[in-house]
C-alpha cells in the first residue's frame, strides 16, 4: 500500500522556467511533509518542509504548497537552473509515528539548457 | 563539520549470509534512521533510534534488526540474506529525530548474489 505516491517518475524543463514536482498522500493522518533532493552517487538532501497547518512555505527559489482537502502537495522551483537536476522525493510523517517517514518513488528532473 | 558516514560503501554477499552496516552520524546528532532503497519502491524506512532507544520500525521483516550505541554510532544487521535484499541502505542523522532536517550519509550499497 503506497500511502505517498508521486505519479510522474520524470518531468522535463527548461532552464529558467517553473518546475512543477506533484506528490499525492492517502493517509489523513500525515501531518508534516518534506522535500528530499537526491543526487547519484549521495545520499538525499533536505529541501524544505510543511506543517499541515500551514498551506504553503516559501525558501528562496523553492515553495511547497499543501492541499490538506485534496490530500495532495507540490514543489514548485522558480527559476529552474541546470544544478536542479535530479531526484526528488517526497515523504510524509503522522504524528503517532512521528519518528517514521513514508517516501514517494521520487521523480526525475531534468533542466535543459 | 563532518557528515554522515557510512560503511563499507559496497558490498557483496551470498544467499543466506548476514552482513552488518554501520552508521556514524553528525556529531551532536542524536537520532538515528535507516533507509532502504530499491528502483521499484524507492525509500523505505526500516528503524529509528534515539539515544539506543528503537522508537520505531518500519515494515521490514525480523531478519533486519539494529541499534545504537552510546556515542550514536548505529548498526544494522540482516541476516539470512535473500536476493531481494540487494539495495542502497541510507542512514541519516538528526538532532532529534525524523521529522527534523536529516542528514544522509551517501549509503551502502548491498549486492546479494
Amino acid at each position: 500500500d503506497q500511502q505517498v505516491k508521486q505519479n510522474s517518475p520524470s518531468l522535463s524543463v527548461q532552464e529558467g522556467r517553473i518546475s512543477i514536482l506533484n506528490c499525492d498522500y492517502t493517509n489523513s493522518m500525515f501531518d508534516y511533509f518534506l522535500w528530499y533532493k537526491k543526487y547519484p552517487a549521495e545520499g538525499p538532501t533536505f529541501l524544505i518542509s510543511i506543517s499541515s497547518i500551514k498551506d504553503k512555505n516559501e525558501d528562496g527559489r523553492f515553495t511547497v504548497f499543501l492541499n490538506k482537502s485534496a490530500k495532495h502537495l507540490s514543489l514548485h522551483i522558480v527559476p529552474s537552473q541546470p544544478g536542479d537536476s535530479a531526484v526528488y522525493f517526497c515523504a510524509a510523517s503522522a504524528p503517532q509515528g512521528a519518528q517514521k517517514l513514508v517516501f514517494g518513488q521520487g521523480t526525475r528532473l531534468t533542466i535543459n539548457p | 563539520k563532518a557528515g554522515v558516514t557510512q560503511t563499507p560503501r559496497y558490498l557483496i554477499k551470498t544467499r543466506g549470509q548476514q552482513v552488518t552496516l554501520s552508521c556514524s552520524p553528525i556529531s551532536g546528532h542524536r537520532s538515528v534512521s535507516w533507509y532502504q532503497q530499491t528502483p521499484g519502491q524507492g525509500l523505505q524506512f526500516l528503524f529509528e533510534y534515539f539515544s539506543e532507544t528503537q522508537r520505531n520500525k518500519g515494515n521490514f521483516p525480523g531478519r533486519f534488526s539494529g541499534r545504537q550505541f552510546s556515542n550514536s554510532r548505529s548498526e544494522m544487521n540482516v541476516s539470512t540474506l535473500e536476493l531481494g535484499d540487494s539495495a542502497l541502505y541510507l542512514c541519516a542523522s538528526s538532532l532529534a529525530g525524523v521529522i527534523y532536517e536529516q542528514y544522509f550519509g551517501p549509503g551502502t550499497r548491498l549486492t546479494v548474489t
